[in-house]
């Protein structure tokens, strides 16, 4: 099994929806979960980080951790055009000390 | 967050040659690392470089050919020695950021293109 697991995609939604993007990672006692978007040609930005089991909101975005079933999830409020872009999940691992492993990346869609 | 510069921002090189690349942040910082992204791919982790220290490269990835000096706790430069066609990649430096933990922040990137 892969360490940090996205589906690649494409995921289309219409503008103003809602976009769900999820990642699976495997039990290595994970620590630290992380969301960044990569707009094409441009390097990769944080967005959003989370460590606790919830929900964590800023602005339109919300990252959803559980770590009983190992999936953390962004969901993307009102998409917009400019949403559109891959999104990288990135976990740290206990073993691994404080080392982020990527994920292949989803990208994102929105159409208007 | 700091403010991460790279140099150049891309190059276009010919096969068995070397590239510096460097990566300056406005302060000063404990850890950065050095990341490489093929074409389509996600991101891979070369090394993670200490002030004051020997990297410490992932498997896969080796001193004689991604040689980085870390002189300061601003400054690293990422070198790619003897390049070949499967070096041609965007090299992108991250910086720890400070006081959130296990968050980095990531360099504009150089893009890299061997012939």
């Amino acid at each position: 099994q892969k360490e940090v697991e996205q589906n690649s995609g494409p995921l289309s939604v219409p503008e103003g929806a809602i976009a769900s993007l999820n990642c699976t990672y495997s039990d290595r006692g994970s620590q630290s979960f992380f969301w960044y978007r990569q707009y094409s040609g441009k390097s990769p930005e944080l967005i959003m980080f989370i460590y606790s089991n919830g929900d964590k909101e800023d602005g339109r975005f919300t990252a959803q951790l559980n770590k009983a079933s190992q999936y953390v999830s962004l969901l993307i409020r009102d998409s917009q055009p400019s949403d559109s872009a891959t999104y990288l999940c990135a976990v740290t691992f206990m073993e691994y000390g404080n080392k982020l492993v990527f994920g292949a990346g989803t990208i994102l869609r929105v159409k208007s | 967050s700091a403010v991460i510069s790279q140099k150049p921002s891309r190059d276009i090189c010919q096969r068995g040659t070397s590239l510096t690349i460097q990566c300056q942040v406005d302060s000063q910082v404990t850890m950065m690392f050095w990341y490489r992204q093929q074409p389509g791919q996600s991101l891979t982790l070369i090394a993670t470089a200490n002030q004051g220290s020997e990297a410490t490269y992932e498997s896969g990835f080796v001193i004689d050919k991604f040689p980085i000096s870390r002189p300061n706790l601003t400054f690293s430069t990422l070198t790619v020695s003897n390049m070949s066609p499967e070096d041609s990649s965007i090299y992108l430096c991250s910086v720890e950021g400070q006081g959130v933990t296990d968050t980095q922040y990531f360099g504009p990137g150089t893009r890299l293109t061997v012939l």
